[in-house]
């Protein structure tokens, strides 16, 4: 079975630094998507990014960033110019693309504080 | 409204209580989810429905129960909870179920307290 490992369960940020959460995945499939969500605390979990496994490319959207190691099974996000709205858990999650399951497997999250 | 919404956001409900939660999208998905996220664990997949059609039970109890009438709405009946159940009930939807790189788009919750 799939496995997702967020092996930080706090980090915390200056405002307009960087950080990076870690984040390991365990699979046997050689073709899966990786996403990384933000939940803040109003509860509304949202899409931050999403990785396709046979793209080698890194995924960006604007100050979110992700570093993709397929062989050491590694997505770690990392976040530029770090904004006080940024503070959220962020949570990491695996799905594999075959078998008509849509079944999200979700690490247990890290929570990011941004310090002004 | 747009996105994903869920009634009520709290619920407080004792152990004889019966109640239900509500989602409905207003995104045209086909595919819609429940999701239990306690404190300290992963968000656990609950149900899965896609065009009406129940297609994943992740072994929930039969307390449980889930109804989805239409695309664009999904229930969640409960009945003899148990305190353990207290936890954050999240609604998800897809464009539909099998679709590859398809996204889910989650709703706000509804925060369940089971006395």
């Amino acid at each position: 079975a799939q496995t997702v490992t967020q092996s930080q369960p706090e980090m915390s940020v200056q405002e307009a630094e960087t950080v990076t959460l870690s984040c390991t995945y365990d699979t046997s499939e050689s073709d899966y998507y990786l996403f990384w969500y933000k939940q803040p605390p109003s509860r509304q979990m949202i899409l931050v990014i999403r990785q396709e496994a046979y793209k080698q490319q890194n995924a960006t959207e604007n100050r979110f960033s992700v570093n993709f190691q397929k062989a050491a099974k590694s997505f770690s996000l990392k976040i530029s110019d770090s904004q006080l709205g940024d503070a959220a858990m962020y949570f990491c999650a695996y799905r594999r693309t075959q078998g008509g399951s849509e079944k999200l497997v979700f690490g247990k999250g890290t929570k990011l504080t941004v310090n002004p | 409204e747009t996105g994903v919404t869920q009634t009520p956001r709290h619920l407080v409900m004792g152990m004889t209580n019966k109640k239900s939660l509500k989602c409905e999208q207003h995104l045209g998905h086909n595919a819609m989810y429940w999701y239990k996220q306690s404190a300290k664990k992963p968000l656990e997949l609950m149900f899965v429905y896609n065009f009406k059609e129940q297609t994943e039970n992740n072994s929930v109890p039969s307390r449980f129960s889930p109804e989805c009438p239409n695309s664009s709405h999904l229930f969640l009946h409960l009945h003899t909870l148990q305190p353990e159940d207290s936890a954050l009930y999240l609604c998800a939807s897809s464009l539909f179920q099998g679709s590859g790189a398809d996204t889910q788009y989650f709703g706000p919750g509804t925060r369940l307290t089971v006395l």
